[in-house]
């Protein structure tokens, strides 16, 4: 079936730094993309969302990236702080709300 | 502002027993979802309901059982419980379909089946 998956499963930046999470989509009928955060013990809280008549959409430190030709979704969050460090998952979704999510990436922020 | 709360947080129980977890929601979303995160599987889509009254199976609903009498509830019910359903239950909730919608989630029930 349509899968989405991650290129890297773990991520380690300096504090401070500007990190990129990375994220690959088989369905290219996908119409909407989500990033969420998951910290330890927590469920998955939204940071951004994206719909595929867009390319680029930007929040409070965080810009999310999509490129429908390669099927490429990232995440960019800037001057990464401590809180950051978390599992970030994208998922997506073809018109309907079943969304479909990647495995997940580790993001740590070193001091 | 409570939002989306699950209960119970924790729960350790045995084969064969039944078992319930509980899913509430203060925004009035017509949607709610159960999913089941796994090491190795990430979350896995169990039940999903549009409205009240109104369920559908998602990718892994063998051995579960839900259902939607008020729009603010969403229960989730073992049946039988069996030791490859110990996961980490997540709830969610969404706004109407329309114009796509971000789902948001609970905080999750750690379930364990001896």
């Amino acid at each position: 079936g349509e899968s989405v998956g991650l290129h890297l499963p773990t991520l380690s930046v300096q504090e401070g730094d500007n990190s990129i999470i990375n994220c690959a989509y088989s369905n290219s009928a996908s119409d909407y993309f989500i990033w969420y955060k998951q910290e330890s013990g927590k469920g998955p809280q939204f940071i951004i969302d994206i719909r595929s008549n867009m390319d680029k959409r930007q929040g409070q430190r965080v810009t999310v990236l999509l490129n429908k030709t390669v099927k490429h979704l990232s995440l960019q969050i800037a001057a990464t702080q401590p809180g950051d460090s978390a599992v970030y998952f994208c998922a997506e979704t073809e018109g309907a709300q079943k969304l479909v999510f990647g495995q997940g990436t580790r993001l740590t922020i070193n001091p | 502002d409570a939002g989306i709360t699950q209960s119970p947080r924790y729960k350790i129980t045995e084969t064969g027993r039944q078992v319930t977890l509980m899913c509430h929601q203060t925004w009035s979303h017509s949607y709610m979802f159960w999913y089941r995160q796994d090491l190795g599987h990430g979350l896995r889509l169990i039940y999903y309901s549009a409205a009240a009254d109104i369920t559908d199976k998602g990718e892994v609903p063998d051995g579960y059982v839900v259902s939607r009498s008020k729009t603010e509830n969403f229960p989730l019910t073992l049946e039988s419980a069996t030791r490859s359903q110990t996961s980490v239950y997540f709830c969610a909730s969404s706004e109407s379909n329309l114009n796509q919608q971000p789902q948001h989630f609970g905080d999750g029930t750690r379930l364990s089946i001896l």
